[in-house]
């Protein structure tokens, strides 16, 4: 089926571990975006990509790598994962970033760090 | 900076009377606006846009839209609330011209349906 897949779906790690976060999306949709979603801030743009070997900060990167070396994936990794990256983590994909197409968005990955 | 602000964090209704989740947005540009539903352990799925066309946007689910520039507002409504429609709705703003700028989020109004 034609979608978005995140995976995990539900993340337990320690603090100072690597964790990644895998998003693929079958679409082919050239813009691939990483949110986390806390209670009272809503979605926060972590990094996006405008294409293969593209990638961009966006309002919250510091702690976060992302890579993308094809269309379809856009993986996310805290390198040493810090309790206050707890959080549920939404990879989305869009035809555009000018704001006229909406994003599509995958089920989500709740991630807990102890 | 651009922004958006939902009015209400939770609004409660009864199965069968009318929904009205209130947006409203800052705005130096002309925007693009949606609304998304987040249903529990779901991720956001888009009920409608606004992209300068019609002021009036209809979306799925029976839920529409009004854009209203004097008054910078998005509101959403739908007539009549199933059990269903109990998600959080988030409403979200683009400002295409403005480049490196993906949406803005508000922090979401939560619905909560009685029977």
């Amino acid at each position: 089926d034609a979608g978005i897949t995140q995976s995990p779906r539900y993340k337990i790690t320690e603090t100072g571990r690597q964790v990644t976060l895998m998003c693929h999306q079958t679409w082919s949709h050239s813009y691939m975006f990483w949110y986390r979603q806390d209670l009272g801030h809503g979605l926060r743009l972590i990094y996006y990509s405008a294409a293969a070997d593209i990638t961009d900060k966006g309002e919250v990167p510091d702690g976060y790598v992302v890579s993308r070396s094809k269309t379809e994936n856009f993986p996310l990794t805290l390198e040493s994962a810090t309790r206050s990256q707890t959080s549920v983590y939404f990879c989305a994909s869009s035809e555009s970033m000018t704001g006229y197409q909406p994003q599509h968005f995958g089920d989500g990955t709740r991630l807990s760090i102890l | 900076a651009q922004s958006v602000t939902q009015l209400d964090s939770h609004v409660s209704v009864s199965e069968g009377t009318p929904v009205l989740l209130r947006c409203n947005y800052s705005s130096s540009y002309s925007p693009s606006l949606f609304w998304y539903v987040q249903h529990p352990n779901k991720g956001l799925q888009l009920l409608l846009k606004y992209t300068s066309a019609a002021t009036l946007v209809k979306g799925i689910n029976g839920f529409e839209a009004e854009f209203k520039k004097s008054e910078t507002s998005f509101h959403l409504t739908k007539p009549s609330a199933h059990m269903s429609d109990a998600a959080e709705y988030f409403c979200v703003v683009s400002y295409p011209n403005q480049a490196g700028t993906a949406l803005i989020f508000g922090k979401g109004t939560t619905l909560s349906v009685s029977s």
